[in-house]
């Protein structure tokens, strides 16, 4: 089936700093790519949608200019969350909707783990 | 706003008990309902879906039907496996749009 992979599984960084998290679809070209957040015993919250070549739907709530979404390909979504607290610590999950597919045809990744110390 | 309630985990069970993890939800209009799996280090992938009351979906033994009336989409499994093992979500996609409201994910733990 459609395979979705991110990278990294899990990353520490310092606080201050900023931390990549990449989403690739590897085997379809996705023009949508969602991004999800989940904070321990809590739900997947989703926290913006990306289109290939526009500019990323933040959900109520996330500020875009801490957590930058760039869509530059058809299998590459990239979450790039800036200056970094240890309350960002989360588990990151994206998905990618194929070109063409119905809206409930979604491929999840495995997760991130971020660690913020 | 719309949301998903699922029993809290981990749930252990022996091979070959019955399963079931209980799922309810609030949403306005009539959503879509889902059921994903997550196994140990790989994304989730759908298990199965109903999009009307009354639906029954089903997938690898797994069932799961859409009440309207209790607002409910308990999963359900006769004879669970050890490969059962995993995490599962319940989730729901009301209106026309892309989101999913997922709820906190179940872990089920399956023994010989």
């Amino acid at each position: 089936g459609a395979v979705v992979s991110q990278h990294p599984s899990r990353v520490i960084c310092k606080s201050g700093t900023s931390v990549k998290i990449e989403c690739r679809s590897l085997d379809f070209q996705a023009t949508t790519m969602f991004w999800y957040r989940q904070f321990p015993k809590q739900s997947l919250m989703l926290m913006a949608t990306s289109n290939e070549g526009s500019k990323a739907t933040y959900e109520q709530g996330v500020e875009k200019d801490k957590f930058l979404i760039n869509h530059a390909s058809l299998t590459l979504s990239t979450l790039t969350v800036t200056s970094a607290h240890p309350e960002d610590s989360s588990f990151y999950i994206c998905s990618a909707r194929p070109a063409g597919e119905s809206g409930n045809t979604i491929y999840f990744g495995e997760g991130s783990w971020l660690t913020v110390v | 706003g719309d949301s998903v309630t699922q029993m809290e985990g981990p749930v252990t069970l022996s091979e070959e008990a019955f399963l079931t993890i209980n799922c309810t939800y609030t949403a306005t209009g009539y959503p879509s309902l889902f059921w994903y799996v997550q196994y140990p280090g790989e994304g989730l992938q759908l298990l199965l879906k109903a999009t009307k009351a009354d639906d029954k979906g089903s997938n690898k033994g797994f069932e799961a039907t859409y009440r309207k009336e209790t607002t409910s989409f308990h999963l359900e499994k006769g004879s669970v496996q050890v490969s059962d093992s995993a995490v599962y979500f319940c989730a729901l996609k009301a209106g026309g749009g892309n989101k999913l409201t997922f709820g906190t994910g179940t872990q089920l733990k399956v023994e010989l």
